[in-house]
């Protein structure tokens, strides 16, 4: 089974202050990287596609950046907002099974105001 | 709107009863999946289908079954549910890795 790993697996911010986390996943036979974010009683909800090694997408206050040859992404928010907390989750796509993507564990933020 | 639609929001079973969760989507996916989600695990895979009546074990299929007689509904059974089977329960399709999913279900065994 390959492993997709999330780390923090939780995260206490204050409101305003900037936050990261990492997703990392096995370095070879990559094809696709996804993030969601995921708020309490509701349907996970998509975030990013990533592709290429050394992508970098933005929405919003919210970014992420791709390494695809050491196998890890991160997830930046700056100025956190109340409304930021949710479990971000990635997904991991490897060329041999492009319909079957592997989800981290997830990484629960709660943004205190 | 997409939508992936599953049927119940809460659910509370009875050890020993067989249970039926349905899920339905409306953007013609082939690809239809359900995960399990418990806390510091994630999502976990328990069965997928890529086609009407095609079905494959995810990564913790045992205690369950699903059924895919229409491409727009997958089901997920328990054939004599157990309380270790208490957890949110997450239906998604997908169409070339872009997931969508449904709101999920959260089913207590007692």
């Amino acid at each position: 089974i390959l492993n997709v790993e999330q780390s923090p697996q939780s995260l206490h911010v204050q409101e305003g202050d900037s936050t990261n986390f990492t997703c990392s996943f096995p370095s070879s036979n990559f094809y696709a990287l996804h993030w969601y974010r995921w708020e309490t009683a509701k349907s996970p909800e998509a975030l990013f596609v990533m592709t290429l090694n050394g992508d970098e997408k933005k929405k919003g206050r919210i970014s992420a950046t791709l390494n695809t040859k050491e196998g890890y992404s991160y997830l930046y928010i700056k100025g956190s907002q109340p409304e930021d907390s949710a479990t971000y989750l990635c997904a991991f796509g490897g060329s041999s099974g492009t319909y079957k993507y592997i989800f981290g564990t997830g990484t629960r933020l709660k943004v205190l105001a | 709107d997409v939508k992936v639609t599953q049927s119940s929001r809460y659910l509370v079973k009875r050890t020993g009863e067989k249970v039926f969760l349905e899920c339905v989507q409306d953007m013609d996916h082939e690809n239809m999946f359900w995960y399990r989600q418990d806390p510091g695990l994630g999502l976990r895979l328990i069965y997928f289908s890529y086609d009407v009546k095609m079905k494959e074990k995810g990564d913790i299929p045992e205690g369950y079954s699903v059924s895919r007689e229409k491409k727009e509904r997958f089901s997920l059974i328990l054939e004599s549910a157990s309380t270790n089977q208490t957890s949110m329960y997450l239906c998604a399709s997908s169409l070339q890795g872009y997931y969508t999913f449904g709101s999920g279900t959260r089913l207590t065994v007692v």
